[in-house]
């Protein structure tokens, strides 16, 4: 089974600063199947990235996604104060073949 | 616009049956692939299971012995049945629209608490 691996575990940063999360992939996986989620306290995850670059409807251009084969990257060029919360990456690997990585908690300096 | 919402008990004994109703609205259930997941403080999220358009479903082998999923067409509904539960499967329950192995939307999630 893949193993996503999130790193750092949280990141403290400033509004207008960028933000780079890592995924890493236990063994060379698809960038097609690589999703990136925000979510904030009380809500359920937010689809931001899917196909490891490409952004869902309605997501602000600061966010993007890039990567291949086992190491991928979500950046934030510029965090606005909505933009700290918690980002999970996930892959389809196939049936049954779902997996999320543990997260990565960014919050304000 | 697609929305989802969960319903169901948020407190169920041990040993007993989890049961959960997700609703959709703004797409049929006939269509598209639809799915649970939950989110536990001690295994993050986690994928349960997805029901496809023709009525069959797909498990998690870590639930595929007791999840069984479900779907009601003339209520646009699915539902997810989860038996024997313990501590361990307290967590939140979320739906969501399937699409190419990503989730989009999700409900707001249901917070089923397993305790005596």
């Amino acid at each position: 089974d893949i193993v996503l691996t999130q790193s750092p575990g949280t990141l403290s940063l400033s509004p207008g600063e960028r933000a780079t999360l890592s995924c890493r992939a236990s063994q060379t996986v698809s960038s097609g199947y690589l999703t990136w989620y925000q979510q904030k306290p009380g809500q359920a995850p937010r689809i931001l990235i899917f196909a490891a670059s490409s952004r869902a409807t309605g997501i602000p251009d600061r966010f993007s996604g890039s990567g291949s084969g086992t190491d991928f990257t979500l950046t934030i060029s510029r965090l606005e104060p909505e933009d700290f919360a918690v980002y999970y990456c996930q892959y389809y690997g196939g049936s049954p073949g779902i997996t999320f990585g543990p997260g990565t908690k960014l919050d304000i300096k | 616009q697609v929305q989802l919402q969960e319903s169901g008990p948020g407190l169920v004994k041990p040993s007993e049956t989890l049961s959960l109703t997700c609703t959709v609205s703004g797409a049929s259930i006939n269509s598209d692939y639809w799915t649970w997941l939950r989110q536990s403080a001690g295994k993050g999220l986690e994928w349960i299971g997805r029901v496809y358009p023709s009525g069959s479903s797909s498990y998690s082998p870590s639930f595929k012995s007791r999840a069984t999923l479900s779907v009601d067409t003339s209520k646009n509904q699915m539902s997810l049945r989860l038996s024997s539960v313990t501590a361990a499967d307290t967590a939140v329950y979320y739906c969501a629209r399937e699409e190419v192995g990503r989730f989009d939307p999700w409900g707001q999630g249901a917070l089923v608490t397993v305790s005596s």
